[in-house]
């Protein structure tokens, strides 16, 4: 198991709401990055955090956004909640400035939008 | 732009016989490629990586895989397979853009060891 921890575990909300998700970085990392999964897909890169900054956005809308915490934590905001929107969110973290580093994953949430 | 391809969607291999996850690449430049592991209702598990050096490359959970740079592929390998090691698949190479260190992954493979 890594260190990096996500919450909620699952999650069900209806279209238009907006949700927030948590992640807890692997102890010694400073990048969190954010991906979404769909159902039978692989992981797409939705954005990536570094000094509280974002560092980089893959093609999702500006209604996914995010922040990241001195410790390292961050967030993932969704507004406007759409169906399509339902998928795993997966974090990772990894420590920045080592062009071979890994990124380690979380178990996930589950995001059900009705 | 990067990309990976897992040109199979499902491996099934039978218990104690050796197994290939196949995955192939598009890169500019040096590739990173790397394996992930997902069982069901989890996040993904590190298995490996390729950064430079030897084509083979030692992992975890008794997994290695192979690089080959003419071919372009990265296949993932075990010497016996076990049923514990059911799961989906995911092979990555990483993407460098602009400041951005994000991997970019293929579709995922199920493999399906039998007893």
């Amino acid at each position: 198991e890594t260190g990096v921890t996500q919450s909620p575990t699952h999650l069900i909300k209806t279209r238009g709401q907006q949700v927030t998700l948590r992640c807890s970085s692997q102890s010694g990392h400073n990048t969190v990055s954010w991906y979404q999964q769909a159902l039978g897909q692989g992981p797409q890169f939705i954005f990536q955090y570094y000094r509280e900054e974002e560092n980089g956005r893959g093609n999702f809308p500006p209604r996914f956004s995010g922040l990241q915490f001195p410790n390292y934590s961050s967030e993932l905001n969704v507004n406007a909640l759409e169906l399509d929107d339902s998928a795993l969110y997966l974090c990772a973290s990894s420590s920045r400035g080592v062009p071979t580093d890994t990124q380690y994953f979380g178990p996930g949430t589950r995001l059900t939008v009705l | 732009a990067q990309s990976v391809a897992q040109p199979e969607d499902q491996v099934n291999v039978a218990e104690g016989n050796p197994l290939t996850v196949k995955c192939t690449y598009s890169v500019s430049g040096n590739p990173y490629l790397f394996w992930y592991v997902q069982y069901p209702n989890r996040g993904l598990q590190f298995l490996l990586k390729y950064i430079t050096g030897d084509n083979l490359v030692k992992g975890s959970y008794g997994f290695e895989a192979e690089f080959n740079k003419s071919q372009t592929s990265f296949h993932l390998k075990k010497p016996s397979a076990l049923v514990s090691d059911s799961a989906l698949y995911f092979c990555a190479v990483r993407d460098y853009g602009g400041a951005t260190n994000k991997l970019i992954f293929g579709t995922g493979t199920l493999l399906a060891v039998q007893p």
